[in-house]
C-alpha cells in the first residue's frame, strides 16, 4: 500500500544552521507530495507541495525536490531561525493533486537554539 | 484559502462517557475530513463527512465509534464513543477546496482529546 518515511525526530540545531528532513514514500501510480508543518499550539498548515517528478516546492526558505527516481521529498531550508520550531509532516495524496486521502508520515520534531 | 474553527479545543473526559467536537468552516466547502493524531503518531483519516449522506469510513473505524453529522456545507460534528484511555488523541478536521485545478486540504487547530 501506499506510505510515507520520515526521518526520526527530534531534531536540534543552532540558528543559521542547515535543515534536511528526509522523506521517501511507497504509491501506486503518481502521487502529488507535501510537506505540512504544525507550529505549537496550531494547526496543521501546508508548507509546500509538487505535484509531478521534478518539481520544487518552496515556501519561506524550505525547499523540496520530488525525485521519482529515489521516491523522495526530502525537505531543505539553508539556514534556520527559532522561529522555525514545529513539527514537520511529509504527506502524499494519489489522487492526482485532488481531495482524498492524505497519508501522513509520522511527523519530525524540529527545536531551532539560538 | 479556508478558516476551520473547532470546539472544544480541549478536554479531559471520563471513560464510558461519549464527546462530540465540532467543526466549522468560513466558506462553503464539498469534502470535509476528520483525522486523528495519537500522541507521537501520524495522523491517520477518520472518515469522510458526506453532506446530506451517511460519511465513507476507512478501515478499522466505524459509525457506531465515530458517529458523524454533516447537516450543511460549512459544518460537521464527530462524537467519540463510550470513550476509552485509547481515545485519547488529536482529533482534527480537514476540509478540500478547489485551488486551480487541483484540491488543497487545510486544517483545523484540533480537538485534544484526553481520556481518563
Amino acid at each position: 500500500g501506499n506510505s510515507v518515511t520520515q526521518m526520526e525526530g527530534p531534531v536540534t540545531l543552532s540558528e543559521e544552521a542547515f535543515l534536511t528532513i528526509n522523506c521517501t514514500y511507497t504509491a501506486t501510480g503518481y502521487p502529488s507530495l507535501f510537506w505540512y508543518v504544525q507550529y505549537p499550539g496550531e494547526g496543521l498548515q501546508l508548507l509546500l507541495k509538487a505535484t509531478k517528478a521534478d518539481d520544487k516546492g518552496s515556501n519561506k526558505g524550505f525547499e523540496a525536490t520530488y525525485r521519482k527516481e529515489t521516491t523522495s521529498f526530502h525537505l531543505e531550508k539553508g539556514s534556520v531561525q527559532v522561529s522555525d520550531s514545529a513539527v514537520y509532516f511529509c504527506a502524499l495524496t494519489t489522487y492526482g493533486g485532488s481531495q482524498g486521502n492524505l497519508i501522513f508520515g509520522k511527523g519530525t520534531k524540529l527545536s531551532v537554539k539560538p | 484559502s479556508a478558516v476551520i474553527s473547532q470546539k472544544p479545543s480541549r478536554d479531559i473526559c471520563q471513560r464510558g462517557t461519549s464527546l462530540t467536537i465540532q467543526c466549522q468552516v468560513d466558506s462553503q466547502v464539498t469534502m470535509m475530513f476528520w483525522y486523528r493524531q495519537q500522541p507521537g503518531q501520524s495522523l491517520t483519516l477518520i472518515a469522510t463527512a458526506n453532506q446530506g449522506s451517511e460519511a465513507t469510513y476507512e478501515s478499522g473505524f466505524v459509525i457506531d465509534k465515530f458517529p458523524i453529522s454533516r447537516p450543511n456545507l460549512t459544518f460537521s460534528t464527530l462524537t467519540v464513543s463510550n470513550m476509552s484511555p485509547e481515545d485519547s488523541s488529536i482529533y482534527l478536521c480537514s476540509v478540500a477546496k478547489l485551488t486551480g485545478r487541483r484540491y488543497e486540504q487545510y486544517f483545523g487547530p484540533g480537538t485534544r482529546l484526553t481520556v481518563t
